[in-house]
């Protein structure tokens, strides 16, 4: 059966400094990729998706980037961190194209301070 | 442009009786994809129902049913004999291409 882990779990960040949230996805070839983020009390929005290595669509233009080096890893990133990047993110994937819902990782929340 | 709204931010209902949680969508699109999904207070996103644009019936799993208008461009949310274990943030979902746009969620609570 898929799996799908992210990490860490939580994460208390300063300003100014890197992130780096790691999602992988087993069972599976060639998933579409997703990040999502929720602020406070908010809707998702979403941030990046891929639908293959290398291939990283940006929503959004914002702080953070993306990118797929293996076909289940999708790593979120960034160089320095705002207030603003604060926030629960979510990994999803999925495989149909046409019809197949998005399965969630366990999500990340992420502080900056 | 895609749109997904969700004009009511909480609701509550009392135990084992029915709640309708709207939804309404724009596209131009003739063929997508709609979805109803459930994050209680943990985080996670439970996938609750799924209704396609060309379907002729409204879509229904278990307790849950979505009650499709599509000239209306309307995907509610029907949950039956609720519980207590229903109170979570769920959100409306549409495809668009080859991704998910949401809602800003509706918060249901539900009172014994």
């Amino acid at each position: 059966s898929q799996t799908i882990h992210q990490w860490p779990a939580t994460l208390v960040q300063p300003v100014g400094s890197p992130l780096s949230l790691e999602c992988t996805v087993e069972g599976t070839s060639n998933p579409n990729l997703y990040w999502y983020r929720q602020a406070a009390g908010r809707g998702l929005q979403l941030l990046f998706y891929s639908v293959g290595i290398g291939q990283i669509s940006s929503e959004v233009p914002q702080n953070l980037s993306a990118s797929r080096p293996q076909d289940r890893q999708f790593i979120l990133s960034s160089k320095k961190l705002l207030l603003s990047d604060s926030g629960f993110y979510l990994c999803a994937w999925r495989q149909d194209f046409f019809t197949g819902e998005l399965f969630f990782g366990e999500g990340s929340r992420l502080t900056v301070l | 442009a895609q749109k997904i709204t969700q004009t009511q931010p909480g609701m509550f209902v009392q135990e084992k009786e029915a709640v309708t949680l709207d939804c309404t969508y724009d596209t131009s699109d003739p063929s997508y994809g709609l979805f109803w999904y459930k994050q209680p207070s943990s985080g996670e996103m439970i996938f609750l129902i799924y209704q396609g644009s060309y379907d002729q019936q409204n879509a229904t799993e278990g307790r849950y049913s979505l009650n499709f208008q599509k000239a209306r461009k309307s995907a509610n949310l029907v949950i039956s004999a609720s519980q207590l274990g229903d109170s979570a943030m769920y959100f409306c979902a549409m495809r668009n291409t080859d991704k998910l746009i949401f809602g800003t969620g509706t918060r249901l609570q539900v009172f014994p």
